[in-house]
């Protein structure tokens, strides 16, 4: 079966500082990865995704994330975070086996002025 | 073009009620999944319907059901809530199946079994 493991529960981090969420999944089958980021008192948003090719995708607002398939990782990585990026970010595996998107427990950045 | 939106945005309910949830999904948009969101289990798969049809269930009791419209609305029904049925339930909506397609998720709706 296929799981997502977000390392961090919580990460506290000061304005312009830069940041890196962790995120680790288990599966025996190619999947494709998600990140999603969700803001107080709403659904989620796509932030990013890799389905094949380049291992290094980026996002609009300036996130980035590496797969990197020997360890299973797919962590997610901004050079100088915004107060404006304090939300839940969630790290999401889909497994061609099962159709199912699985989703991490989340992390929370606080990002501090 | 109009996101998801769910409605009601919140509910409250007592124990051994049923509760229906709707989702409109975005316009041209085929395929509902639901999930359920609660602090202590996360984001969890209920089900996805593709073109009136389930394409998928995740592991949860028959309690739960759903069901998808020709206009590709859709529906969740809980029958006899139990205190732990209190969660954020939210529903995503993809042009195709979600395999790897971009789900775009609504709001949510906020359901409270007392």
């Amino acid at each position: 079966a296929q799981s997502v493991t977000q390392l961090d529960s919580q990460v506290p981090v000061f304005e312009e500082a830069p940041v890196e969420l962790r995120c680790n999944y288990s599966s025996s089958v190619s999947v494709y990865l998600f990140w999603y980021v969700q803001y107080p008192n709403q659904g989620l948003q796509l932030l990013l995704k890799y389905l094949s090719g380049s291992t290094l995708v980026e996002s609009i607002n300036g996130f980035e994330a590496e797969f990197n398939k020997s360890q299973t990782s797919f962590h997610l990585r901004k050079p100088s975070v915004h107060i404006s990026d304090t939300a839940e970010y969630f790290c999401a595996v889909h497994a061609s086996n099962t159709g199912k998107l699985i989703f991490g427990q989340g992390t929370t950045l606080q990002v501090k002025p | 073009k109009a996101g998801v939106t769910q409605t009601p945005r919140y509910l409250i309910k007592t124990r051994g009620q049923q509760v229906t949830l709707s989702c409109s999904p975005i316009s041209g948009h085929r395929s509902v999944s639901w999930y359920q969101q609660t602090p202590g289990q996360g984001l969890q798969f209920l089900f996805e319907y593709f073109s009136e049809t389930q394409r998928n269930k995740g592991n949860f009791p028959g309690r739960f059901s759903g069901r998808q419209f020709s206009n590709s609305r859709s529906e969740m029904n809980v029958s006899t809530l139990e205190l732990g049925d209190s969660a954020l339930y939210l529903c995503a909506s993809s042009f195709r199946e979600s395999n790897y397609n971009e789900q775009f998720f609504g709001p949510g709706t906020r359901l409270t079994v007392l």
